[in-house]
Parts: C-alpha cells; structure tokens; sequence
C-alpha cells in the first residue's frame, strides 16, 4: 500500500513569507508525527497528534510554528514569517495507534530560506 | 527530561565484523525506538523496543530497562548496512509523548 507522503519534497522561499507543508499519512494510521532535522545536526520532536488532537505541542520552536490536522488524516505544517534558521529538513511519520506502534516516515520536505 | 547518549558517534568495520552500537538515557522508559537513515536521507524505523530482545535478520536489539541501556547489533555487516542509527525514547520517560533522539552514530562498513 502507499507510504507516507509529504508535499511538497523542495521549498524555497524568501525570509519573511509563510510556507504550509503537508503530510499525508498512511491511511488508517492514528498517530500522525512531525520531526525536523538541520544540516548536519540530529532529529528534532516537533509535535504529534492523536487523531485530530495535539496532546504536547511543546516541541515547536516558537509560536511562528503551528499544526493542525483534520480528519485524523492529513496534517498541515505551518511557518510563519520564515528565517534562515527554520531551513531543515522537515519528516512525517504515522504509526498505527500510539507511540508503542513502529512509525512510518516520510520522504520529507526540504525547506530552504534565503 | 530525558537525557540520551549513543556510542560510538562514528564506526568504521570491515565487511563481516559485528557491529555494536550503544544507547543510555537518563530517565525510566518502557518503549524505546531505532531508526536507521540512509545516506540519502530517507529514515526507516528498525525496532521499537519495550524489554528484552529483538531480532530482524541480521539486526538485534536488546534493551535492559533498569540499566536504562539499549544496544543494537549487527552481525556479518554489509557495505548496504552504511547508515546512521538513531534512538529515540520518551521526552519524559514511559511509553508516550514526545521523543528524544541521540545524535546517532554514523556506521560504514568497508568492502
């Protein structure tokens, strides 16, 4: 069946704009995962949902970040007024149910802020 | 807060040697995760593991919960086996919420 998939696989933008990335788990899955990983550095836990709700968003680096999902599907990453430091790779993961579940990543969108 | 350390950071072996690599954390956990990232980014999850020992071909994971130590080995490696190996385990310890990852340890295995 299909993996996880995210949209877009390349972004670049100006500083200052906003960018939306999506994720588009696997279908079925509960447990849907944000993580971000910078040039040259180690996996960054940005968020997770439990169907529709966020239950620790504790993870995003500022309040320029916010997700959301609908459905219990599809999730939407956004960054608002972009800088150069958000520039990473962002990845998507889902699990069936919970944490305890193998997670499924994404091929991720590289974001990148000139 | 979790604290977690890996070792070796980096891992050089000839093709053949078994492979282990190590992961401590500081804070009592019952699910811990490895992932393997491939040189061209893409990440794929190995073992989430609870207690004791898992085997999936040439990988082994095992994990003492009261040592809060986990080891991932790899016999007979392979050049294909180049990757870096990641763990990951609750923020705040037990099975749910947020993860902490280690900074990985970049293996390559030489022909």
């Amino acid at each position: 069946g299909a993996g996880v998939s995210q949209s877009p696989s390349n972004k670049v933008t100006e500083k200052g704009k906003d960018v939306e990335l999506r994720c588009d788990p696997i279908s079925g899955h509960t447990a849907l995962y944000w993580y971000r990983q910078s040039l040259g550095q180690g996996l960054e836990f940005l968020i997770y949902f439990q169907g529709n709700s966020a239950p620790d968003k504790s993870g995003l680096p500022s309040d320029r970040f916010s997700a959301e999902r609908t459905g219990g599907s599809v999730s939407t990453l956004t960054i608002q007024r972009t800088q150069q430091e958000d520039s990473a790779v962002y990845l998507c993961a889902s699990s069936l149910i919970a944490q305890t579940d193998t997670q499924y990543f994404g091929p991720g969108t590289r974001l990148t802020v000139l | 807060k979790n604290e977690v350390e890996q070792s070796p950071q980096n891992l050089t072996a000839q093709e053949g040697e078994f492979i282990t690599i190590n992961c401590s954390y500081s804070v009592g956990i019952s699910a811990l995760h490895w992932l393997q990232q491939h040189p061209g980014g893409g990440i794929v999850s190995l073992f989430m593991l609870s207690s004791g020992k898992k085997k999936h071909g040439r990988l082994i994971a095992t994990i003492n919960i009261q040592e809060k130590h986990s080891s991932l080995h790899i016999t007979a490696s392979h050049p294909r086996d180049s990757a870096v190996y990641i763990c990951a385990v609750p923020v705040y310890g037990g099975s749910q919420g947020n993860l902490i990852f280690g900074k990985g340890t970049k293996l390559s295995v030489k022909p």
